[in-house]
């Protein structure tokens, strides 16, 4: 079955500009979680979404925004871009966010961002 | 806090054995992850524990202790392609799936 998978997989934007990036989870996912990796921080948690609702958020400005649809898929926005937010953004799905143990957190392949 | 530690780098040779050691210190726990990561890629999903114990697949294995907040990844029959970042990362109790990642391990396997 298909991975998680993110669009647009690269993307040069201009500071100040804001930015969309979107997630369709593995099918029967529900649980969708969004994480910012640069160098310098490694991986950061942003939020996560299940069932349309965001159930946790990250230590990130009110610029970074997320939401999800009723088919799962959830999209992620950052307002007013600055230099440091060039990062890979990658978001993760599970199937509820349940700490059993079938409940794997998958990545997608990312989405490479560089503010210019 | 939260706080998770592993070793920065590690060097092996080809056909060996490595272990790659994570500690934790977290509010609360509810299960440890190992992800590799190659270099411009996304991470990828190794092991999940969440009770005590060693859990294995295939050349990989994994360690829980959550009395010691300990956890190792070894990997056996190592190949030129394990050359890669291993992340140690912890769901915290309360998380569902909001993950604390340590910074990684940059593991080189040579020939």
């Amino acid at each position: 079955k298909a991975g998680v998978t993110q669009t647009p997989r690269y993307l040069i934007k201009t500071r100040g500009q804001q930015v969309t990036l979107s997630c369709s989870p593995i099918s029967g996912h529900r649980s969708v979680s969004w994480y910012q990796q640069t160098p310098g921080q490694g991986l950061q948690f942003l939020f996560e979404y299940f069932s349309e609702t965001q159930r946790n958020k990250g230590n990130f400005p009110g610029r970074f925004s997320g939401r999800q649809f009723s088919n799962s898929r959830s999209e992620m926005n950052v307002s007013t871009l600055e230099l440091g937010d060039s990062a890979l953004y990658l978001c993760a799905s599970s199937l509820n966010g349940q700490p059993s143990s079938g409940n794997t957190i998958y990545f997608g392949e990312g989405s490479w961002l560089t503010v210019v | 806090g939260q706080n998770i530690d592993q070793p920065t780098e590690m060097t092996a040779t080809e056909g060996a054995i490595v272990q790659i050691n994570c500690t934790y210190q977290t509010s609360g726990f509810n299960g440890l992850f190992w992800y590799q990561q190659h270099a411009g890629e996304a991470p990828t999903f190794l092991s999940y524990n969440v009770l005590d114990g060693l859990e294995e697949k295939g050349r990989f294995s994994s360690f829980l202790s959550r009395s010691k907040g300990y956890s190792y990844l070894l990997l056996k029959e190592l190949q030129m392609k394990d050359s890669a970042s291993y992340l140690c990362a912890v769901r915290v109790a309360g998380g569902y799936n909001k993950l604390i990642f340590g910074a990684g391990t940059r593991l080189a396997v040579h020939p």
